[in-house]
């Protein structure tokens, strides 16, 4: 069964760190992009960061400086680090998998989520 | 514009269909396929269409998926219960280098 599984979230002050990790089975890992897209309650889902299977990384001007994703192949998990946390960075946190069919990438399976709450 | 803009909510019956859009610009929609997400209470999304049209195996054909120029919708006949869900439109966006979400669309079953 292919399953993503997340964990590390939790409550951290602003300004601090996080990592999350995503645990991948039932597929080859080392073949697919990874993403991780974030929900907060009031403004749905926001991309977050892909890797792709080569290595190359993006990230869009909200986390860019503050988060890097990254991912282990040999154990199979995807992860995200997280510094300089902000109130805004509140959500929950999936990791999906990404399938290429041309265009816009195209994340057809996902984990459960794991939550992240920055406050003091 | 590098923003996707779906209504807040929808509603039909059961048994009727119901048709939610997406509108982007030049920079997403325009120039890049789209994808549908549904995500039913307390659960993760799931991809739902792909590709403008394509439905993953699995997915019913009742959902539908269509594009043209900067704008996208998706199409449920005979409604459901279990159709009630929040659903995403997502694009990939040239300016941003990434994805771009649709801020969704809470469609509740009468």
């Amino acid at each position: 069964e292919v399953q993503l599984v997340e964990s590390g979230g939790g409550l951290v002050q602003p300004g601090g760190s996080l990592r999350l990790s995503c645990a991948a089975s039932g597929f080859t890992f080392r073949g697919y992009d990874m993403h991780w897209v974030r929900q907060t309650t009031g403004r749905g889902l926001e991309w977050v960061s892909t890797i792709s299977s080569a290595g190359d990384t993006y990230y869009p001007v909200s986390v860019k400086g503050r988060f890097t994703i990254s991912r282990e192949k040999a154990t199979n998990t995807l992860y995200l680090q997280m510094n300089s946390l902000r109130a805004g960075d509140t959500a929950v946190y999936y990791c999906a998998r990404g399938n290429d069919y041309g265009g816009t990438p195209t994340m057809d399976v996902w984990g459960q989520g794991t939550t992240v709450s920055v406050s003091s | 514009q590098s923003v996707l803009t779906q209504p807040p909510s929808a509603s039909g019956t059961p048994g009727q269909g119901v048709t939610i859009s997406c509108s982007g610009g030049s920079s997403n929609i325009g120039r890049n396929t789209v994808n549908w997400y549904q995500q039913l209470p307390g659960t993760a999304p799931k991809l739902l269409i792909y590709s403008n049209n394509q439905r993953p195996s699995g997915v019913p054909d009742r959902f539908s998926g269509s594009k043209s120029r900067t704008s996208a919708s998706l199409a449920i006949s005979g409604l459901q219960s279990e159709d009630e869900a929040d659903y995403y439109c997502a694009a990939r966006d040239d300016s941003l280098n990434g994805v771009l979400f649709g801020g969704g669309t809470k469609l509740t079953v009468l």
